[in-house]
């Protein structure tokens, strides 16, 4: 009964492919969320959806591209990939902006 | 916008011993404070959270403390095993931001 699950776990992919990762949540949560967490731990917001809508979009390049078909995914889609897209991707969802965040296990991209 | 500190960025002890996190926050209408704690190769996991309505939470072997005045809360875990080693990340957010600002994370290391 996984929470919050992504798809695939590892990814490896040259330079210039495009792919995607899926993320499901069967949790009813409102709002989900993309991180992106580099070599040092540090975790980065890419995207914010709520019920489907966009609402947080960090400046993220243009290659990024989230879509919701629905409120229990969030799938995020990475075109032209370079090297420094290599990292772990979470999904998380949370039920209200003020409340804590349930992670997915994450997918580690891996660029070459 | 929101900057949050967290210290030691790394931390070794004893089975047995305690351990405390210290995070510092700048904005003061933040007013909800998350734990996670994340395990080699996992996602995060809320481990305890605390509002701004209280100054302490308790949790079995964990703690969180809030100084609201002096802009800084703790994370106390006592009697460490070593299933804690992991990552521990502390985030502060306020009622008019969707999404918290992360600490850069605590490497808690447990030696048995």
């Amino acid at each position: 009964d996984t929470a919050v699950s992504q798809t695939p776990k590892y990814l490896v992919t040259q330079m210039g492919n495009d792919k995607s990762i899926k993320c499901e949540q069967n949790l009813g949560h409102d709002t989900m969320y993309w991180y992106k967490q580099d070599s040092k731990k540090f975790l980065k917001i890419m995207f914010s959806y709520n019920n489907k809508e966009l609402i947080i979009n960090e400046t993220v390049p243009n290659r990024f591209s989230p879509k919701s078909p629905d409120k229990a995914h969030l799938n995020l889609h990475i075109n032209s990939l370079e090297l420094g897209d290599s990292a772990v991707y979470f999904c998380a969802s949370s039920q209200e902006t003020l409340e804590g965040y349930t992670f997915g296990s994450g997918t580690r991209l891996t660029v070459v | 916008g929101e900057n949050v500190e967290q210290h030691p960025s790394t931390l070794s002890v004893q089975e047995g011993d305690s351990a405390v996190i210290k995070c510092t926050y700048s904005d003061s209408a933040s007013n909800y404070f998350p734990w996670y704690k994340q395990e080699l190769g996992k996602g995060p996991q809320l481990i305890i959270d605390i509002r701004s309505n209280v100054g302490e939470k308790k949790d079995q072997r964990i703690a969180v403390t809030l100084n609201k005045t002096a802009k800084h809360f703790s994370l106390h875990i006592t009697e460490t095993q070593p299933e804690d080693s992991a990552v521990y990340f502390c985030a502060a957010q306020s009622g008019g931001s969707y999404i918290p600002t992360f600490g850069r994370g605590t490497s808690l290391i447990v030696h048995p």
